[in-house]
């Protein structure tokens, strides 16, 4: 079965400064997509960035970008210039190819303080 | 932007009662889902349903769950007899068929459901 983790339970910086989250993952399989998804406080989850693992050029939409370390499985999400709406909670995702499901990790809260 | 919709967006209600949480896919998607994330912990899935039936579930779902997709528009989950442990947020997501950039899930704001 995949699992994915996220190490770091909380994180903390401040307004305009880069964080990067951390995300490994496991799987057997070649083809799969992965995912941050942003939560905050309002509690729903909203898609921030994905990526197809067959391609190796990382994702980046805005201030967010990934890096994305097939042979290591690993995920990394980098948010540039952080703002204070960035605050909320960012879950890891993995969808093997041909499935159905999302498999999410724990979670890292996240919080910009200004 | 399309959304997905659901209701109530809080119900509480009493050990061993029954529960419909009601959920409006975005109308050309074809995969839908429910999660639950009990509070502080991640986000779990529950079942995935397509062409009119149940795809995939976890071992959470068992036989007090139920999903039911009774028109064009809604999708159902059912909880049948209530416990404790029920009291989570309930997330309904739908996508689109397979094919490219059709693996995202929309997901609804959630549904958070308090069990006494």
């Amino acid at each position: 079965a995949q699992t994915v983790t996220q190490s770091q339970p909380e994180m903390s910086v401040q307004e305009a400064e880069t964080v990067t989250l951390s995300c490994t993952y496991d799987t057997s399989e070649s083809n799969y997509y992965l995912f941050w998804y942003k939560q905050p406080p309002s509690r729903q989850m909203i898609l921030v960035i994905r990526q197809e693992a067959y391609k190796q050029q990382n994702a980046t939409e805005n201030r967010f970008s990934v890096n994305f370390q097939k042979a290591a499985k690993s995920f990394s999400l980098k948010i540039s210039d952080s703002q204070l709406g960035d605050t909320a909670m960012y879950f890891c995702a993995f969808m093997m190819w041909g499935a159905q499901k999302l498999v999410f990790g724990q979670g890292t809260r996240l919080t910009i303080n200004p | 932007e399309p959304e997905v919709t659901q209701t109530p967006s809080h119900q509480v209600t009493q050990m061993g009662q029954e529960v419909i949480l009601r959920c409006v896919p975005i109308s050309n998607h074809l995969y839908f889902y429910w999660y639950r994330q009990i509070l502080g912990q991640k986000v779990e899935f529950l079942v995935s349903f397509y062409n009119n039936e149940i795809s995939e579930k976890s071992e959470i779902f068992d036989d007090q769950f139920s999903v039911e997709r009774p028109d064009g528009s809604n999708f159902t989950l059912k909880i049948r007899s209530t416990k404790l442990e029920d009291s989570a947020m309930y997330f309904c997501a739908s996508r689109q068929g397979p094919s490219s950039g059709a693996n995202v899930l929309t997901f609804g704001a959630g549904s958070r459901l308090t069990v006494l």
